[in-house]
């Protein structure tokens, strides 16, 4: 079964400085990976994706994370946090099975300092 | 963002009753979840359904039950609430059923049992 794991629930960072939320995985066969993000009070929002056509994926805001096989990782960066960065955000994994669902690490809080 | 609409957005109710929690979408896909959100746990898969009264369980599903009678409405029911069930309650959709695609939320209910 596949399975993610998030070190840090909590990570703070100052304004201007690099983001880096890990992610863990484990997996029985090549994975899609995904990170969201969630604003208070709103629902997910899909951040950017692995599904092995490259192993460094763009996303929305000015962040990318690195699929590195040999490392089971698949790190979520900003070079530079902004205020508005502040959110928790979840690493997914695609279930292997025929619900299609995805299974969520427990979650990182970024906290912006100005 | 995709259509999805989920009511109520809050709701407090007492220990023993029951409720149901109501799921809507506008993008006419196949597959949907409910998802509880609580802190340290990420999210976690309740039940899901690949199709009309196609429906199965998650790995928090005790306590739980769902209705797919339309493709648009997915509904959640707690038959007789407890305070374990406070949460955060996400409907999320998906269309391909492919394990490259994300899946995409609603804004949550949140739940508080009394």
């Amino acid at each position: 079964a596949q399975s993610v794991t998030q070190l840090g629930s909590h990570v703070s960072v100052s304004e201007g400085a690099l983001v880096l939320l890990r992610c863990n995985y484990s997996s029985s066969v090549p994975p899609y990976l995904f990170w969201y993000v969630q604003y208070p009070n709103q629902g997910l929002q899909l951040l950017l994706k692995y599904t092995s056509a490259a192993t460094l994926v763009k996303g929305i805001n000015g962040f990318e994370a690195e699929f590195k096989k040999s490392e089971t990782s698949f790190h979520l960066t900003k070079p530079s946090a902004h205020m508005s960065d502040a959110a928790e955000y979840f690493c997914a994994v695609s279930e292997d099975t025929g619900r299609r669902a995805l299974t969520f690490g427990s979650g990182t809080r970024l906290q912006v300092q100005p | 963002d995709a259509g999805i609409t989920q009511s109520p957005r809050h709701k407090v109710t007492e220990t023993g009753t029951p409720v149901t929690l109501r799921c809507h979408q506008t993008e006419n896909h196949r597959y949907m979840y409910w998802y509880r959100q609580d802190p340290g746990h990420g999210l976690r898969l309740i039940h899901y359904s690949y199709g009309v009264k196609d429906t199965d369980k998650g790995e928090v599903s005790d306590g739980y039950s769902v209705s797919r009678s339309k493709t648009e409405d997915f509904l959640l029911t707690l038959e007789s609430a407890t305070s374990s069930q406070t949460s955060v309650y996400f409907c999320a959709i998906s269309g391909t059923g492919k394990l490259e695609s994300p899946l995409h939320f609603g804004n949550g209910t949140r739940l508080t049992v009394t």
